[in-house]
């Protein structure tokens, strides 16, 4: 059954050092999509990355990398020099299936990242 | 370009009763989905629609119902409200053309209290 782990509850980083939120995925199906999305308090999802299955490198959005390892199925992301802006709740989520079949993403019960100065 | 928006905001309604949520997508986007975001259960998949047509939906009861119109704005109807559907529920849209970027972008969310 398609699952998403996030191991790491809460996690605390110093501003301008890098972080890794960890996240590993279970699927049977050989497509499929992995999202990071960030939810501050204000509750929007902002959409962060994207990996999809048949992508040969692993995505990069400015200050966010996800390193994908298709092998042991994980895809962590990685924020770079982080900002104090970054505190906020980050989940990872999956689509099974090609994208344009469908939108339904599976979520992890997320990461709440602080950023100390 | 205007994000997704999702009225209301906030929402206070009592056991029994029916609320409707509004959810108006980013213009061109065909795809609309619906997501609730509870401290116990997480976010988790209500459904989704792409032209009008329901192709997707999660395990919620029938209590809990959408629509998609023409203009690809979408509702969401909870009847008989308990007080467990006290949540976030969040809105997406997408576009197909965003198939290889997998953008999937949300609103702010309405949220919820049943008392």
């Amino acid at each position: 059954a398609q699952k998403i782990t996030q191991t790491q509850p809460g996690m605390f980083v110093q501003e301008k050092e890098a972080v890794t939120l960890d996240c590993t995925y279970d699927t049977s199906d050989p497509s499929y999509g992995l999202f990071w999305y960030k939810q501050p308090s204000s509750g929007e999802m902002i959409f962060l990355i994207y990996q999809g299955s048949y992508d040969q490198q692993n995505a990069t959005e400015g200050r966010y990398s996800l390193n994908f390892q298709k092998a042991r199925k994980s895809a962590n992301l990685v924020i770079s020099a982080s900002q104090l802006g970054d505190s906020a709740m980050y989940f990872c989520a999956m689509r099974e299936g090609p994208g344009g079949a469908t939108n339904k993403l599976i979520f992890g019960t997320g990461t709440l990242l602080a950023v100390q100065p | 370009k205007a994000g997704v928006t999702q009225t209301p905001r906030y929402l206070i309604k009592t056991r029994g009763q029916q609320v409707t949520l509004s959810c108006s997508p980013i213009s061109g986007h065909r795809s609309v989905s619906w997501y609730q975001q509870t401290p116990g259960q997480g976010l988790q998949f209500l459904f989704e629609y792409f032209s009008e047509t329901q192709r997707n939906k999660g395990n919620f009861p029938g209590r809990f119902s959408g629509r998609q119109f023409s203009n690809s704005r979408s509702e969401m109807n909870v009847s008989t409200l308990e007080l467990g559907d006290s949540a976030l529920y969040l809105c997406a849209s997408s576009s197909p053309g965003l198939i290889n970027t997998g953008e999937l972008f949300f609103g702010e969310g309405s949220r919820l209290t049943v008392l």
